[in-house]
């Protein structure tokens, strides 16, 4: 399997614009989870799905940010409108189902570095 | 709420010894679990080693080991016969219940080893 995958890679935008990551988990993981990282907050989950419905959004920072989940194999997380303090990495992971005999193990994607002028 | 901490910012040691990272955490919950994760520089989030509250016996991984102390609420990692490639970030972090939750982390530790 490829990992989880997130695009783009790097992203710089200016203030006000909107900006769209994108994740594929690894196939057969219906756990989907976003992260963000500052040097000032850390690592901080924002939200997290499980077979694609929302199970804990509060740590989404406020209604400029919106994450969706169509289907099994893709999710967004959208920032509208983007500014300098949402400058920061964002990293989408993903775990098998509970009881599928794994270890909870979050596989994490590389990560998604923006950057907000 | 869960909180973690991690109160060596940096650290540094000479390849080939012995060097443990602490951690401890803070919780009401009795099912649990805690994990400690790699970022070098590549930012890769790798998983070291994980340890379920409910197990007694400490977990370890080839050359990493922990030290699980629950009534101290204490998670040291030992990486013995460190290398270079040890060079990275590593985070402490605590998963609630029986999984498949968030993942609450620390702050992190800067390692360097030392050629």
């Amino acid at each position: 399997d490829a990992g989880v995958i997130q695009s783009p890679r790097h992203e710089v935008t200016e203030m006000g614009q909107e900006v769209t990551l994108r994740c594929k988990p690894i196939s057969g993981h219906d756990y989907l989870f976003w992260y963000r990282q500052t040097m000032m907050r850390g690592l901080e989950l924002l939200i997290y799905f499980n077979n694609n419905v929302p199970i804990d959004d509060s740590g989404m920072p406020e209604d400029r940010f919106s994450a969706k989940m169509p289907n099994a194999s893709f999710s967004t997380l959208k920032i509208q409108p983007s500014e300098p303090r949402d400058s920061a990495v964002y990293f989408c992971a993903s775990s098998e189902p509970r009881g599928a005999g794994g270890d909870n193990e979050q596989f994490f994607g590389p990560g998604t570095r923006l950057t907000v002028l | 709420a869960q909180t973690v901490t991690q109160s060596q910012p940096e650290m540094s040691v000479q390849e080939a010894e012995t060097v443990t990272l602490s951690c401890t955490y803070d919780t009401s919950e009795n099912n649990y679990y805690l994990f400690w994760y790699k970022q070098p520089p590549s930012r890769q989030m790798i998983l070291v080693i994980r340890q379920e509250a409910y197990k007694q016996q400490n977990a370890t991984e080839n050359r990493f080991s922990v030290n699980f102390q629950k009534a101290a609420k204490s998670f040291s990692l030992k990486i013995s016969d460190s290398q270079l490639g040890d060079t990275a970030m590593y985070f402490c972090a605590f998963m609630k219940n029986f999984g498949n939750e968030k993942l609450t982390f620390g702050t992190g530790t800067r390692l360097t080893i030392i050629p």
